[in-house]
Parts: structure tokens; sequence; C-alpha cells
């Protein structure tokens, strides 16, 4: 079956610009994660939703963060006013949404702000 | 403070000499002990999990295990293709991953 997806795979913007960042979950999972990766550190936790539940938004890093997902399903992660410290891969997984249960990544979202 | 650290940063192999990583950990509450590798410019590849002190899984040439306080990653005789950065991560509170930085392994033929 098909794994989460991402898109764009690569987005350059300007700084002060907002950016939207998609993600498609694997189908059936009700659990979907956004992480980021900036160079040189390691997966930096930003948002988990679980099914209807409220997300847990603890990981984002200012108020010009945001992720909301639609109909259980795709998620979008937004990033208003760009600063050039937001470029880093963003990361987005899923999983069956049990405690413990194993979150499949997709290939990422390459952001780069100049 | 939920922590992960890996050890060691970067590990350079000649092909067939086996070696092991490292991934220390103090969580409250630890739900689970992921492996990943991930390969330059890619998300990262689910590798194993466990649950309990003194379980092992292994998968090619690839065996990993869990204490209460550490989990190892075993590589015998890797391969060239075995180069990649094995990312370790505790599963904690109510699904977030906390993750090491990360082990760079490079396999030399």
């Amino acid at each position: 079956g098909a794994g989460v997806s991402q898109s764009p795979s690569n987005k350059v913007t300007e700084k002060g610009k907002d950016v939207e960042l998609r993600c498609d979950p694997i189908s059936g999972h009700t659990a979907l994660y956004w992480y980021r990766q900036s160079l040189g550190q390691g997966l930096e936790f930003l948002i988990y939703f679980q099914g209807n539940s409220a997300p847990d938004k603890s990981g984002l890093p200012s108020d010009r963060f945001s992720a909301e997902r639609t109909g259980g399903s795709v998620s979008t992660l937004t990033i208003q006013r760009t600063q050039q410290e937001d470029s880093a891969v963003y990361l987005c997984a899923s999983s069956l949404g049990e405690l413990g249960e194993t979150q499949y990544f997709g290939p990422g979202t390459r952001l780069l702000v100049l | 403070e939920d922590q992960v650290t890996q050890s060691p940063e970067a590990l350079r192999l000649q092909e067939g000499e086996s070696s092991s990583l490292n991934c220390s950990y103090t969580v409250s509450g630890l739900r689970g002990l992921f492996w990943y590798r991930q390969d330059p410019g890619k998300g990262p590849e689910f590798l194993f999990t466990l649950y309990s002190a003194g379980e092992e899984k292994e998968k090619e040439r690839l065996k990993a295990t869990l204490t209460k306080k550490e989990s190892f990653l075993h590589i015998t005789a890797p391969k060239p293709e075995d180069s990649a950065t094995y990312l370790c991560a505790a599963g904690v509170g109510w699904g977030k991953l906390q993750f090491g930085a990360g082990t760079q392994v490079v396999v030399t033929p």
C-alpha cells in the first residue's frame, strides 16, 4: 500500500512569506505527527493529531506555526511570516494511533527561507 | 526531562567489521524504543520497536536489544549498503517520539 506522502518536496520562500506544507497519511492511520529536522539537529516534535481529540501542540516553536487536519486524514502545516531559522526538513508521520504504535514517516519537505 | 542520547556520533567501518551503536534514554513512562534508518535526503525508515527490557529483534545484519536504560543496535558483518544514519527514539507521553541525534555509519569496501 501507499506510504505517507508529503508535498511539496522542496520549497524556497522569502523571509516574511507564509508557507503551507501538506501531509497525506497512510490510509487507516488515525494518528498523525509533524516533526522538524534542522541541519545537524535531531528530529524535533512539533504537533500530534489523534482521531477527533484536540491536537497536542506542545512542540510548536512559536505562534507563527499552526496545523490542521481535515476529515481525520490530510494535514496542513502552516508557517506564517517565515524566518531564516525556519529553514529545515519538515517530516510527517502516521500510525495506527494506539500507544506505542510504530510511526511511519514520509519523505519530508525541505524548506529554505531566503 | 525526557532525554535520548546516541553514541558514537559517527562510525566508520570496514566491510565485514561488526560493531554496536548505543542509545541511552531517560524518560518517564517509556512507550516503546524505536530504531530508524535514514538515508540522505529521505525520511526515516522504520527498523525495530522494542517494548520490554530483555527483548531482542533481528533483521538481516541488524539486531536490536533493550535494557532498562539503554538500547543497542548491533551490525554484524556490515556491507556498504548499510551506510546510513541510524536514529533511536523513545515513545513518550501520548504519542510523540523523543529522538536522539543519530549515529552516522559509513561502511567502506
